[in-house]
């Protein structure tokens, strides 16, 4: 069976500076990857997904991600947060071939300093 | 856009009722699930359903079931609630494809078990 390991719990950056938050899969064909982001008390919304072809991903809000297969790794990636990015980031892997069930990370928590 | 409503953001109940929580996807999705977020375990699914009267069990199905009578809604029955069930619930629909469709949350229902 898939796993998604997010390795960091909570990450801190200030306003204006780079981040990269990591995600680690196990899979033992092509994944289907995906990144989604939830606002306190809101539902979860899709970021960007990577299935095959250029291995960078643009997403929405200026993310990307890179799918690394030689590091089983799916980071995601933005040059220069804003406030508002302040949230919980989930990474996650889908099944193939009719299986629609995703396998969600445990998520990873960003808090924007000023 | 794809719009998921879950009927109730919060919902307090008391130990032993028997519990339902309601969701209506406008997307014509074959595919629906529900989840329940707890901090530091990220979203475990509990059921899914891929068409109408259809139902599977996810990773922790004990003390739940589902009903999916018509393909836009699917309900989630807590046969009597208990304590462990306080959580947030989230509902999510995706259309029919191979493991590469993207999931679309609802904004979730934060139920207390009193």
């Amino acid at each position: 069976a898939q796993s998604v390991t997010q390795p960091d719990i909570h990450i801190t950056v200030s306003e204006g500076a780079s981040l990269e938050l990591r995600c680690n899969y196990s899979y033992g064909a092509t994944p289907y990857l995906f990144w989604y982001v939830q606002s306190p008390g809101q539902g979860l919304q899709l970021l960007l997904k990577y299935f095959s072809g250029d291995t960078l991903v643009q997403g929405i809000k200026g993310f990307e991600a890179e799918f690394k297969r030689s590091q089983s790794s799916f980071n995601l990636r933005k040059p220069s947060v804003h406030w508002s990015d302040a949230a919980e980031y989930f990474c996650a892997v889908g099944e193939d071939f009719g299986n629609e069930k995703l396998t969600f990370g445990t998520g990873t928590r960003l808090t924007i300093i000023p | 856009d794809v719009k998921v409503t879950q009927s109730s953001r919060y919902l307090v109940k008391r130990t032993g009722e028997k519990v339902f929580l309601e969701c209506v996807q406008d997307m014509d999705h074959e595919n629906m699930f529900w989840y329940r977020q707890d901090p530091g375990l990220g979203l475990r699914l509990i059921y899914f359903s891929y068409d109408v009267k259809m139902k599977e069990k996810g990773d922790i199905p004990e003390g739940y079931s589902v009903s999916r009578e018509k393909k836009e809604r699917f309900s989630l029955i807590l046969e009597s609630a208990s304590t462990n069930q306080t959580s947030m619930y989230l509902c999510a629909s995706s259309a029919a494809g191979e493991g590469d469709q993207p999931q679309h949350f609802g904004d979730g229902t934060r139920l207390s078990i009193l």
